[in-house]
């Protein structure tokens, strides 16, 4: 079954604790993002690649990093988590850029409390 | 600065009904537009799109309608049912932009309630 898989699902952490947030994709996605969604301001990019390698900023992507050494796997790195940091995360794939290919797929979120 | 905008932040209607969800954009430059649905403690989940070269796109029940000259799209649900309880984002794109990285750039949700 084509998906995008994240873990956990459910995070409660405190402040400065490092923490890694794993998504992973079957669908051999050129293209993966992690989003942030918070009351009032939607869906907001916070770090994409479109490629092995090559990762870029988003929209909001200050005290998040990323890494991409393989096509399936896009973590996301929260060196020193702070309480606005405490969000519902999406992480999403899609084949590539062009109409069609720019669907993206979705994983199932992580919901993430920094106390 | 919100570049696409869906301005009723929830709907209600009766099963059996029609679903019209409105979205605007500012950007001409968007050429790619799609309509994502979300259930609580879900992931969003592509729902149907539309290029710019299109005025109309339709799949079962869902039909999305261009307006571009208007910069407004909408998405129609006929009949609805009480699954279709969801919120509802749009989103759109400029998909040959070669500078770009071509993210979505979403909408902020409606929230549609169908009653049985």
């Amino acid at each position: 079954e084509a998906q995008v898989t994240q873990n956990p699902r459910y995070l409660i952490t405190v402040t400065g604790k490092k923490l890694t947030v794993t998504c992973s994709q079957n669908m051999n996605h050129e293209y993966m993002s992690w989003y942030r969604q918070d009351p009032g301001l939607g869906l907001r990019q916070i770090y994409y690649s479109m490629n092995v390698e090559v990762t870029d900023k988003g929209d909001v992507p200050e005290g998040y990093k990323v890494s991409r050494k393989e096509k399936r796997n896009f973590p996301l790195i929260l060196e020193s988590p702070s309480p606005n940091q405490t969000s519902l995360y999406f992480c999403a794939s899609s084949l590539g850029v062009g109409p069609a290919k720019n669907i993206q797929y979705f994983g199932a979120g992580t919901r993430l409390s920094v106390l | 600065d919100q570049q696409v905008k869906q301005n009723s932040p929830s709907l209600s209607v009766q099963e059996g009904r029609i679903s019209i969800l409105n979205c605007d954009y500012t950007n001409s430059m968007f050429d790619y537009f799609l309509w994502y649905k979300k259930y609580p403690a879900e992931g969003p989940t592509f729902l149907i799109s539309i290029s710019s070269i299109k005025d109309k796109n339709e799949d079962g029940r869902f039909t999305v309608f261009l307006n571009k000259s208007a910069k407004h799209l909408s998405l129609h649900i006929v009949p609805s049912q009480p699954g279709d309880s969801a919120v509802y984002f749009c989103a759109a794109t400029r998909s040959f932009n070669a500078g770009n990285n071509r993210k979505l750039i979403w909408g902020l949700g409606t929230s549609l309630a169908v009653n049985p």
